[in-house]
């Protein structure tokens, strides 16, 4: 079964930093993809970043440059760091298992089937 | 950028039909997922490869996709059905990968 739990939200100042981490159970995150989404209080999902695993990485253009994703093999666990925060980034942020391929009708396709109950990140002075 | 649509809402009687649409530019030839979301919780996938289920999610929830518009359908809607739904796509052409629709809030009367 596929258990992931998200740790180090909190209150951070509009340019501050944080490192968020994602303990993953019941699966290799290194042997899959590994996606953070996030969602702004009273907003839908965005896509934030994603990590393959063959270790490409991609962003967001709303955090390009400013967020980096990683993953310790080792602890078996993903993480986001967040580097000059923005008011924009307050959100609940989940870590996420994706699967992805080629269908058998030909079409590439990306799905997150296990999702962490999320932490929260404000930025707010 | 590619843009998914949902409606903000839909509205269903317990033991109906309840439909969500997803529109999208050509979305029949993308895969599309959907996801449920009930209020302070993960959301949850309910439907992926347009129409494939994982296990656990009743037979009562299906989906198509063609065209412009895919579709979740939930047949004898309970009331335990009541959440946001999210479709999502993967575009590479997109500022994100993997573009999410608006959501929806079914409401079950």
């Amino acid at each position: 079964e596929v258990q992931l739990v998200e740790s180090g939200g909190g209150l951070v100042q509009p340019g501050g930093s944080l490192r968020l981490s994602c303990a993953a159970s019941g699966f290799t995150v290194s042997s899959n993809y590994m996606s953070w989404v996030r969602q702004a209080p009273g907003k839908g999902l965005e896509w934030v970043s994603v990590i393959y695993s063959g270790g490409s990485t991609y962003y967001a253009d709303s955090v390009k440059g400013r967020f980096t994703i990683s993953r310790d093999n080792s602890k078996n666990t993903l993480y986001l760091q967040m580097n000059s925060l923005r008011a924009e980034d307050t959100a609940v942020y989940y870590c996420a298992r994706a699967l992805s391929g080629w269908s058998s009708r030909g079409y590439y396709y990306y799905y997150m089937d296990g999702w962490g109950k999320g932490t929260t990140v404000t930025v707010s002075s | 950028s590619y843009v998914l649509t949902q409606p903000p809402s839909v509205s269903v009687a317990p033991g109906k039909t309840a439909r969500i649409t997803c529109g999208g530019n050509n979305i029949g030839s993308k895969s599309v997922h959907w996801y449920q979301q009930k209020p302070g919780q993960a959301p949850v996938l309910v439907i992926y490869y347009d129409s494939d289920r994982p296990s656990g999610i009743p037979e009562r929830f299906s989906g198509s996709n063609s065209g412009n518009t895919a579709t979740l359908t939930i047949s004898r809607v309970e009331a335990g059905d009541e959440a946001d739904y999210y479709c999502q796509v993967w575009d590479s052409s997109s500022d994100h990968l993997v573009v999410f629709g608006g959501g929806t809030k079914l409401t079950v009367l």
